[in-house]
């Protein structure tokens, strides 16, 4: 059972370039989240995924895009990257609103310059 | 809406001494409310959790959490702190269920235990 896990762990963009964070669970959770991780704000929620074909806009959605074709699945998509995303993203999933506990993935730190 | 004030940006104790990490919180229902740890360059886990059952909450590690309503206050202790638990705590309330099931952050308690 690995849990959450997230790919790549690194990564370096150019302005303008686009890529897809990678996030995959192995626990039949119908919920998942995405989150961005900037120094002394917190976790911020991007997009946020009920069940399989089911997702819906967090606090701080521009720029990204989301989507859920599996159970297993949720890929954060970022089409124009820039500065601004610069930030540790966290992959998040939970059973139902009654597990209370969200598994978080280790993360994906990305920098674009 | 619910929001998460975490009082203190960064909290220095010396080993051996008690730690209180200070978090206030503000919910339109009955809130569900969380302390996560983060170690240098890790993942978030899971300290503790209240879910209206006992106010007094014990989590892992010798960490625990007295839920107070009349104060809006969520405050994480420890008895004596160790050099292990230097790391950042997240203080964190839901108060949505079924669909809206959405956890929101504090910013941030940075704890630095001194030798």
């Amino acid at each position: 059972n690995a849990g959450v896990t997230q790919t790549p762990k690194f990564r370096i963009l150019k302005i303008g370039q686009s890529m897809t964070l990678q996030c995959t669970q192995d626990m039949n959770h119908n919920y998942m989240y995405w989150y961005r991780q900037d120094p002394g704000m917190g976790l911020k929620l991007i997009y946020y995924s009920v069940g399989a074909g089911i997702t819906d806009k967090g606090e701080v959605p521009n720029g990204y895009n989301v989507s859920r074709s599996t159970t297993e699945d949720f890929p954060l998509r970022l089409e124009l990257a820039a500065p601004s995303q610069t930030s540790v993203y966290f992959c998040a999933s939970i059973q139902d609103s009654s597990s209370y506990e969200q598994y978080f993935g280790p993360g994906t730190r990305l920098t674009v310059t | 809406a619910q929001s998460v004030t975490q009082l203190d940006s960064h909290v220095s104790v010396s080993e051996g001494t008690p730690v209180l990490l200070r978090c206030n919180y503000s919910s339109s229902y009955s809130p569900s409310l969380f302390w996560y740890v983060q170690h240098p360059n890790k993942g978030l886990q899971l300290l503790l959790k209240y879910t209206s059952a006992a106010t007094l909450v014990k989590g892992i590690n010798g960490f625990e959490a007295e839920f107070k309503k009349s104060e809006t206050s969520f405050h994480l202790t420890k008895p004596s702190a160790h050099m292990s638990d230097a790391a950042e705590y997240f203080c964190v309330v839901s108060d949505g269920g079924g669909s809206n099931y959405k956890l929101t952050f504090g910013k941030g308690t940075l704890l630095t235990v001194n030798p």
